[in-house]
């Protein structure tokens, strides 16, 4: 069946520095893809959603300066958390799907990111 | 805005027990309805799902049926195994200004013991 791989799984930070996240389907064209957050026993929050070839449409309240998010091609799409802060510790999330509003959602296996 | 409520694990059930887990949701227009389980160390997966109402979604014995009247999607399942023992989300799919919207609940945690 189809794959996300997501890379890091894990990552562990300087304040101030940033980190990729990296979110890539395997076996099949990705037209779209959502990047979510979850904090420790809270749901898994919609970021934003990224179109291949065309800018994210971020969620109110994230601030698109600080998660920056390109779906260069129809394969990947990452997330860097720029200028990260220990608020910024969090479990992140991707899922994509192929074109069509019922096609399957795949995700990848999360990155817990923890900022010193 | 569109939102899920799933009832808050864990849930600890012998095997061979019965297992709801209920999901009501808050949604406008006609959402899709999923749930997807999460393994212990291994990513999400769908387990089932239903795009209208009165449908029932089915997978490896679980079952789950779209009220649309009760705005309802809860999870069961006759008779749970140990290798059951993983985190069951409740999700929406809505078409929100031209582009695909999924939100999920909180996740129950299921544990079966022998």
């Amino acid at each position: 069946g189809a794959v996300v791989s997501q890379h890091p799984s894990w990552v562990i930070c300087k304040s101030g520095t940033s980190v990729k996240i990296e979110c890539r389907s395997l076996d099949f064209q990705a037209t779209t893809m959502f990047w979510y957050r979850q904090f420790p026993k809270q749901s898994l929050m919609l970021m934003a959603t990224s179109n291949e070839g065309s800018k994210a449409t971020y969620e109110q309240g994230v601030e698109k300066d600080k998660f920056l998010i390109n779906h260069a091609s129809l394969t990947l799409s990452t997330l860097t958390v720029t200028s990260a802060h220990p608020e910024d510790s969090s479990f992140y999330i991707c899922s994509a799907t192929a074109t069509g509003p019922n096609e399957k959602l795949f995700f990848g296996s999360g990155t817990q990111l923890s900022v010193l | 805005g569109d939102s899920v409520t799933q009832m808050e694990g864990p849930v600890t059930l012998s095997e061979e027990a019965f297992l709801t887990i209920n999901c009501t949701y808050t949604a406008t227009g006609y959402p899709s309805l999923f749930w997807y389980v999460q393994y212990p160390g291994e990513g999400l997966q769908l387990l089932l799902k239903a795009t209208k109402a009165d449908d029932k979604g089915s997978n490896k014995g679980f079952e789950a049926t779209y009220r649309k009247e009760t705005t309802s999607f809860h999870l069961e399942k006759g008779s749970v195994q140990v290798s059951d023992s993983a985190v069951y989300f409740c999700a929406l799919r809505s078409l929100s200004g031209g582009y695909q919207k999924v939100t999920f609940g909180i996740g129950t945690k299921l544990q079966v013991i022998p």
